[in-house]
């Protein structure tokens, strides 16, 4: 099967700048998750999408990150104004179910590395 | 969630048995344990789940003792391509997506 796809895969950008971020998941998988990772960290969940609804954005900083997914399918990330501290790689991940259930790992794409200068 | 505690790195030889081993104290009733492998410039990819006991598959083992509060992965034989990062993580049936820790960084050297 195919897996996640995302793009771009790197990006360079100047603080105070807006980026997007597109995922494609698995198909047939109904949830959805970006991920930040900063260096030498683990993965820190930004937001979780169930089909097209959210499960769970309490760590997404509202103010200047937005994410959608597209009739339950793709999704974008969005970073606007970017910060210098929103350096990182952006990971999008998808699962059958939800994450922590039986036989319904989550599946990674590579990320996309985004530096702000 | 249970949190979970993992040595932050360890060394070993190619050829040799890797054990490492994940606290999870306050694990619950319904939660699975899932391991997770991850490269340098690459997503975490699964390696393997287990609730109870020893669960094996291609690439490894996990050990899960009666009580649950902690487990083992164990990789067989590792070589040079099993240096990565790997995670352990907790969580239930629920649609809550588990939580990563810093996880361990393994080293294979030749």
């Amino acid at each position: 099967e195919a897996g996640v796809a995302q793009s771009p895969r790197y990006k360079i950008i100047e603080k105070r700048q807006s980026v997007a971020f597109w995922c494609n998941p698995i198909s047939g998988h109904a949830t959805l998750y970006w991920y930040q990772q900063i260096l030498g960290q683990g993965p820190k969940l930004l937001i979780q999408f169930q089909n097209n609804g959210v499960v769970d954005d309490s760590q997404l900083p509202k103010d200047r990150f937005s994410a959608e997914r597209l009739k339950g399918v793709d999704s974008t990330l969005k970073i606007q104004p970017a910060k210098l501290e929103d350096s990182a790689v952006y990971l999008c991940a998808s699962s059958l179910g939800g994450g922590g259930e039986w036989n319904s790992p989550l599946h990674f794409g590579n990320g996309t590395r985004l530096t702000v200068t | 969630l249970a949190k979970t505690t993992q040595p932050i790195s360890m060394d070993s030889y190619e050829g040799q048995e890797v054990n490492i081993t994940c606290s999870h104290n306050n694990i619950a009733t319904n939660d699975y344990i899932t391991w997770y492998q991850q490269f340098p410039s690459q997503g975490p990819r699964f390696i393997i789940q287990g609730y109870k006991t020893k669960v094996t598959n291609e690439v490894a083992s996990l050990f899960i003792p009666a009580d649950r509060k902690s487990s083992t992965l164990s990789l067989p034989r590792v070589s040079l391509s099993d240096t990565a990062v790997y995670y352990c993580l907790v969580g239930d049936t629920g649609r809550r997506a588990l939580t990563f820790g810093s996880g361990t960084r393994l080293q294979v050297q030749p």
